[in-house]
């Protein structure tokens, strides 16, 4: 069965601290990956796609097919970068989603 | 676009009532998901919609919740009798198009359901 595991509930960090949010995924298919991003009093919105291979607010994620990952990185948190993220995962026009992460940036 | 729309923003109710939620989709997109958001379960897909048509209820919980699409611009998300469990931010998104990496949901703001 398609599951997006997102192991870490809360993830508190120092601002200009390295950030790693883990997503891990069991799909028999190839799989398209999201991360999506909810701000304080903002809605749920798309954060980056796995096929674009791109850097978005300085985020960005790799996938590796081999460890079934999917994770979010990002060299220096910001305090606007705190918010809730979910990792999810594509298949027939549907959205898997994790149980998300909330992440902390302390100033 | 004021993007989706969706109303109440919240709504609080005593077990055993009707709950209706409301949702308007961005202009020309053809699938319309409802998400439920709890803490303990994250987000989970209750029922989508493609052309109005729902293709996959299977995340709807039990007898009691119920989702319609009349047209293309409004569909509904009923539950009858509500309980204290149902209590979550239930969501509505819209997409246009259909399956790929490309593929993108916008999301309502939710509605936060309280059932005393």
């Amino acid at each position: 069965a398609q599951r997006v595991t997102q192991p870490e509930k809360l993830l508190s960090v120092f601002k200009g601290a390295p950030v790693e949010l883990k997503c891990n995924y069991s799909y028999s298919g190839s799989p398209e990956l999201f991360w999506y991003v909810q701000y304080s009093r903002q809605r749920l919105q798309l954060l980056l796609r796995h096929i674009s291979r791109e850097s978005i607010k300085g985020f960005t994620a790799d996938l590796n097919k081999g460890e079934t990952s999917f994770h979010l990185k990002k060299p220096f948190a910001q305090e606007e970068d705190s918010a809730m993220y979910y990792c999810a995962l594509e298949y027939g026009n549907k959205l898997v989603f994790g149980a998300g992460t909330i992440l902390r940036v302390k100033s | 676009d004021a993007g989706v729309i969706q109303s109440p923003r919240h709504e609080v109710t005593e077990m055993g009532q009707e709950v209706t939620l409301r949702c308007k989709p961005i202009s020309g997109h053809n699938s319309l998901f409802w998400y439920r958001q709890t803490m303990m379960r994250g987000l989970e897909l209750l029922i989508y919609f493609n052309n109005n048509v729902p293709i996959d209820d299977s995340g709807m919980p039990e007898d009691r919740f119920s989702a319609k699409m009349p047209n293309a611009s409004f569909s509904t998300l009923k539950i009858q009798p509500s309980e204290p469990r149902d209590s979550a931010v239930y969501f509505c998104a819209s997409s246009f198009g259909t399956s790929g990496p490309y593929n993108e949901q916008f999301f309502g703001p939710g509605t936060r359901l309280t059932v005393l």
